[in-house]
């Protein structure tokens, strides 16, 4: 069976410091992998999505940048956070080439101090 | 792109009563509309979905229903339980996109015993 995990659950993290946000997928190939940001306990929002290695699609301008290295592995990263990048991050996997279900991780939580 | 509304954002009911969560989308291209349940601290799970060649959708307790030409779709759940309180998110999925996910703002439901 398939399996998403994600790492650090949690990081409280100075301004300024970088950031670095792991998500590998188990048991599938080729998927497709997104990073959602949910703010205030409430709305996804898409930051980025892979089709494939190396190949990122941003949704949104900000201070995140997204890089995939191998086909089941999805990295969100800053080189200096703000207080706004605070929240929960999701990463999540679908089949490719098929429109259907996201299968999202457990998430991880940053808070920015 | 593509734009997701959702209402209510809070919804409170008692133990045994029906809730429904309505939402409307912008993207007449869209054709894949699932509904997530996520509970405190977790990833989203999806509980039911629908495509664009379906009006209406039944599992057990919930059922979701499509209106393509008003571009807007609905979750019912009868006979609510405790067990049901969580966040419900609505998604719709632009074609052709690498089948990434639009979400509403979620919806706080609520079930009192």
């Amino acid at each position: 069976s398939q399996t998403i995990h994600q790492w650090p659950a949690t990081l409280v993290q100075p301004v300024g410091s970088p950031l670095s946000l792991e998500c590998t997928v188990e048991g599938t190939s080729n998927p497709n992998l997104y990073w959602y940001r949910q703010a205030a306990g409430r709305g996804l929002q898409l930051l980025f999505y892979s089709v494939g290695i190396g190949q990122i699609s941003s949704e949104v301008p900000q201070n995140l940048s997204a890089s995939r290295p191998q086909d089941r592995q999805f990295i969100l990263s800053s080189k200096k956070l703000l207080l706004s990048d605070s929240g929960f991050y999701l990463c999540a996997w679908s089949a490719r080439g098929y429109t259907g279900e996201l299968f999202f991780g457990e998430g991880s939580r940053l808070t920015v101090l | 792109g593509e734009n997701v509304e959702q209402h209510p954002s809070t919804l409170s009911v008692q133990e045994g009563d029906s809730a429904v969560i309505k939402c409307t989308y912008s993207d007449s291209a869209s054709n894949y509309f699932p509904w997530y349940k996520q509970e405190l601290g977790k990833g989203p799970q999806l509980i039911i979905d629908i495509r664009s060649n379906v009006g209406e959708k039944k599992d057990q307790r919930i059922a979701v229903t499509l209106n393509k030409t008003a571009k807007h779709f609905s979750l019912h759940i009868t006979e609510t339980q405790p067990e049901d309180s969580a966040v419900y998110f609505c998604a719709a999925s632009p074609y052709n996109q690498g089948g990434k996910l639009i979400f509403g703002q979620g919806t706080e439901l609520s079930v009192k015993p």
